[in-house]
């Protein structure tokens, strides 16, 4: 496709359950980002992926959130024993090479996790 | 550190100018601004590296002042189509693609 395309758009989850949300980025897109947007709220950094770098882990809450990102490509971000709290819009995002200086991250429309 | 905006929240008649503010208490290599309309995704606007420029956007423009550490994005004669949250975003100064956004400033544009 011709954007960055979430999945699933849409989850209801209980409490205690793990979830994984996917996000297919744009072809030849080396970094991959994942934010958190809670209701009203801010985009939240959770993770950034750049190419065969070690990610930037520094944004995730707790270590019941982790990520990968297989092949360069498309990454899976998964919470274990989901909580209340982390109920939220979570929007991933790509850019091609050279971010710091041309800018243009590419968003998803977001995968909404609702945790009874 | 998450850099921080101001004001939180605009309203304006169409045709009225603002201003939204963002600064960071790091040194940066570049600020970035982002719009946001009601349940989309958020959608670039510019970016500005060292070297104090200005761009512009439609009517919108900003400036970077980057011994101030601060950006400020400017609104001319605004339209219905400009409301939305606005977020400013930085890299920091190290060698990374890191983007860490501010809270948002929410535009509200009425007839």
């Amino acid at each position: 496709g011709a954007g960055v395309s979430q999945s699933p758009s849409n989850k209801v989850t209980e409490k205690g359950k793990d979830v994984e949300l996917r996000c297919d980025p744009i072809s030849g897109h080396t970094a991959l980002y994942w934010y958190r947007q809670s209701l009203g709220q801010g985009l939240e950094f959770l993770i950034y992926f750049q190419g065969n770098s070690a990610p930037d882990k520094s944004g995730l809450p707790s270590d019941r959130f982790s990520a990968e990102r297989t092949g360069g490509s498309v990454s899976t971000l998964t919470i274990q024993r989901t909580q209340q709290e982390d109920s939220a819009v979570y929007l991933c995002a790509s850019s091609p090479p050279g971010v710091r200086s041309t800018g243009e991250l590419f968003f998803g429309e977001g995968s909404r996790l609702t945790v009874l | 550190q998450q850099p921080v905006q101001s004001p939180q929240a605009v309203i304006l008649r169409e045709g009225e100018d603002a201003v939204i503010n963002c600064s960071s208490s790091k040194a940066l290599y570049s600020v970035h601004w982002y719009r946001q309309k009601h349940g989309e995704a958020p959608v670039f606007l510019m970016i500005l590296l060292k070297g104090g420029e200005q761009k512009g956007h439609e009517k919108i423009s900003a400036s970077f002042n980057e011994k101030k550490q601060q950006s400020s994005l400017y609104l001319t004669a605004s339209q219905l189509s400009y409301s939305g949250t606005y977020f400013c975003g930085f890299h920091g100064s190290g060698n990374t693609g890191k983007l860490i956004f501010g809270q948002g400033t929410t535009l509200q544009v009425k007839p």
